[in-house]
């Protein structure tokens, strides 16, 4: 089955850029398209990017998203950190084994 | 504006049966699925699968089969999680999610249902 690998956790001050992996194992990552999610404690995950890198309205433009096919990885790019993006990064693909939503296992992303 | 509530929590004891509600409001509610999601304490997302609002026709994912219902209410946009025989492993806050209008991806989210199993 088709699974995506996330970093347990990163850190960085703020001002500067962090970037969160998310590895597909056992199918492409480009063969669908991959969300990012964003959670407080505590809260129900936002959507910060869909469809590789699409941002939803009220989402900075400090966030960013892309697909490597060589690495078969997508990637999330906060830059300009803010104390405020302190929370955990989910990945969300689909399985086209089994139609399954699939989520990354998480990044907590620390700002300090 | 689309909004899903979802019903309080719970403490339930190991073997007993709980049913979580979430209520669709802001669009028609017979026009997108309505999926459920468990986050263990700790834990990360888990998709635990569908139902289709037009017809009831639920989806689930491997791990979900047998101890889990999905329903609905069409009448009164209600959607409904039964978990039966409850262990403590289930502890976990649930939550049921929709659909982006233009793609297939949760971004409608309930505000989440704590749902505890203890003796």
């Amino acid at each position: 089955n088709f699974m995506l690998t996330q970093p347990h956790s990163v850190s960085e001050s703020p001002g500067e850029t962090v970037t969160i992996s998310c590895t597909g194992t056992s199918g492409s990552i480009a063969s669908n398209y991959v969300q990012w999610y964003q959670q407080r404690p505590g809260s129900a995950p936002t959507t910060v990017i869909y469809e590789d890198n699409q941002r939803p309205s009220g989402v900075p433009d400090r966030f960013s998203g892309s697909i490597d096919r060589s690495s078969n990885s997508a990637s999330l790019t906060i830059s300009g950190l803010k104390t405020e993006d302190e929370a955990d990064y989910y990945c969300q693909s689909y399985d086209n084994s089994n139609y399954n939503w699939v989520f990354g296992g998480g990044t907590k992303l620390t700002v300090l | 504006q689309v909004h899903l509530v979802q019903s309080g929590s719970e403490l339930k004891k190991p073997g007993a049966s709980v049913m979580l509600s979430c209520k669709a409001s802001g669009y028609t509610f017979t026009t997108f699925a309505i999926h459920w999601l468990r986050q263990a304490p700790g834990q990360g997302l888990e998709w635990m699968g569908w139902i289709n609002t037009k017809t009831g026709n639920p989806t689930f994912a491997q791990a979900f089969t047998g101890r889990f219902v999905f329903s609905l209410d069409t009448s009164v946009s209600m959607a409904y999680l039964r978990i039966s025989s409850l262990k403590p492993e289930d502890t976990a806050v649930y939550y049921c999610a929709r659909v982006y209008p233009s793609g297939s991806f949760p971004h409608y989210w309930g505000q989440g249902t704590l749902v505890t199993v203890s003796s």
